[in-house]
């Protein structure tokens, strides 16, 4: 079994700077995925990004990047010069290699302000 | 161009009713996946399908049945509906059903409101 941890209900963040949203997990599987989904208000879930067990560098997509770190298992999504639109639910999920469903965090919404 | 769709978006009925929803993806992949989301938004896996056969089934009243006709389509359908069951209820597929890699993509969610 997986599970993930999102500890921030909230995060406020200006236009333009750095954010990063926390995730921590807990699993004994050695082979494991962690995924950032986003769900803007209009509800649809987004695929952002992708990280692997086995991976030895950090994921990035765009203006996404994960901050792995396995001996602290933690998998903390940056964005990084936020926009307007970045304004959103972010859920962090886990995948094991034995079991194909996807766990969820608790999510973090996010509100990007002027 | 859709990948994962669902219908309908919205569903309001009565309690004890009986409803579907139907999900098709256009990707080419195996397994198919039932999720719900409830009104803290947490969201929980129900079912999940490999090329129409069942695979997971967590723990869900079986008033809640899937069915797949083919390994492109998984409906949901819902006997007796509850007050209860309002939630959202987002269908998702992926290329393989083994592998922490298999990324999962979404539909866009159909919301359910039992009256």
């Amino acid at each position: 079994a997986q599970k993930i941890t999102q500890t921030q209900p909230g995060m406020f963040v200006q236009e333009k700077e750095a954010v990063t949203l926390d995730c921590t997990y807990d699993t004994s599987d050695p082979s494991y995925g962690l995924f950032w989904y986003k769900q803007p208000s209009s509800g649809e879930m987004i695929f952002l990004i992708y990280q692997g067990s086995y991976d030895q560098q950090n994921a990035t997509e765009g203006r996404y990047s994960l901050n792995f770190q396995k001996a602290r298992k933690s998998a903390n999504l940056v964005i990084s010069a936020s926009q307007l639109g970045d304004s959103a639910m972010y859920f962090c999920a886990g995948l094991t290699g034995t079991a194909s469903k996807l766990t969820f965090g608790t999510g973090t919404r996010l509100q990007v302000t002027l | 161009d859709t990948a994962v769709s669902q219908t309908p978006k919205y569903l309001v009925t009565q309690m004890g009713n009986d409803k579907s929803i139907k999900c098709e993806q256009n990707l080419g992949h195996d397994t198919m996946y039932w999720y719900k989301q409830d009104s803290k938004k947490f969201l929980k896996i129900m079912f999940s399908y490999n090329n129409k056969e069942l695979i997971i089934n967590e723990t869900v009243p079986n008033r809640f049945s899937p069915k797949s006709p083919d390994k492109a389509h998984l409906n949901l359908h819902i006997n007796s509906l509850e007050l209860g069951d309002s939630a959202v209820y987002f269908c998702a597929s992926s290329h393989d059903l083994t592998g922490a890699a298999d990324t999962q993509y979404f539909g866009p969610g159909t919301r359910l409101t039992v009256l």
